[in-house]
């Protein structure tokens, strides 16, 4: 079965913090992917990652960096976490067409 | 640059009534893959299902049924005898081909919430 794991359903983080949000697949897939999802907005793409190492900017990369040191392992970072980050955030992986995505992280920044 | 527009925000329906989600995209690919995704209030993304830009059959799936026409760059989706279980944001979502920088990510219209009533 496929498995796309995030390290935290609920986090709670206070203005300033540095934020470290996890994503593990099982699926030996190369490419990753950090979408935020916001009521009315539907969801936007903040960085993907081809493969170990290797990043790329999506829509909305402000504010944020990622981290891709092992192939099943992709990290979001918020450097200085803010009250506009506080959002639903998914990961995902994909196979040639389809992307499995893990159950998300909502993100409360005090 | 891509565009996916769910124009309807939310609708609502009684139960066995058919219901269809629209969705419009634009792109300059020629070599195109759409998607749509269900989120019920658990949160988890389920996907149901992706057509590529060659592929313009009809699919139906049970009660699930989508309609792609690139004459209109539309790929509706409906729902018939709709039952309370299928209450739920649905995303429709588009891909860049293999030719693209995007790395295959998905340009996701804002959703359509459907609420289905007993």
């Amino acid at each position: 079965d496929v498995k796309v794991t995030q390290s935290s359903r609920y986090l709670v983080k206070r203005t300033g913090e540095k934020v470290f949000l996890e994503c593990v697949q099982d699926m030996d897939h190369e490419n990753m992917f950090w979408y935020r999802q916001d009521p009315g907005l539907g969801l936007r793409l903040i960085y993907f990652s081809y493969d170990v190492k290797m990043k790329e900017k999506g829509d909305i990369p402000e504010g944020y960096s990622v981290s891709r040191e092992k192939k099943e392992r992709f990290s979001l970072i918020l450097e200085s976490a803010s009250t506009n980050q506080t959002s639903m955030y998914l990961c995902a992986s994909k196979t040639v067409f389809e992307q499995f995505f893990g159950p998300g992280t909502r993100l409360t920044v005090l | 640059a891509q565009k996916v527009t769910q124009a309807q925000t939310e609708i609502s329906v009684v139960e066995k009534e058919d219901v269809t989600l629209d969705c419009v995209y634009e792109t300059r690919d020629t070599t195109y893959y759409l998607f749509w995704y269900k989120q019920p209030p658990s949160g988890e993304l389920v996907f149901l299902i992706r057509r590529n830009s060659f592929d313009e059959q009809n699919e139906i799936s049970g009660r699930y049924s989508w309609n792609f026409q690139k004459s209109t760059s539309s790929f509706n989706f409906t729902i018939t005898a709709s039952q309370v279980v299928d209450s739920a944001v649905y995303f429709c979502a588009l891909s860049e081909g293999p030719y693209s920088n995007s790395g295959y990510a998905l340009n996701f219209g804002k959703g359509t919430s459907l609420l289905v009533t007993p």
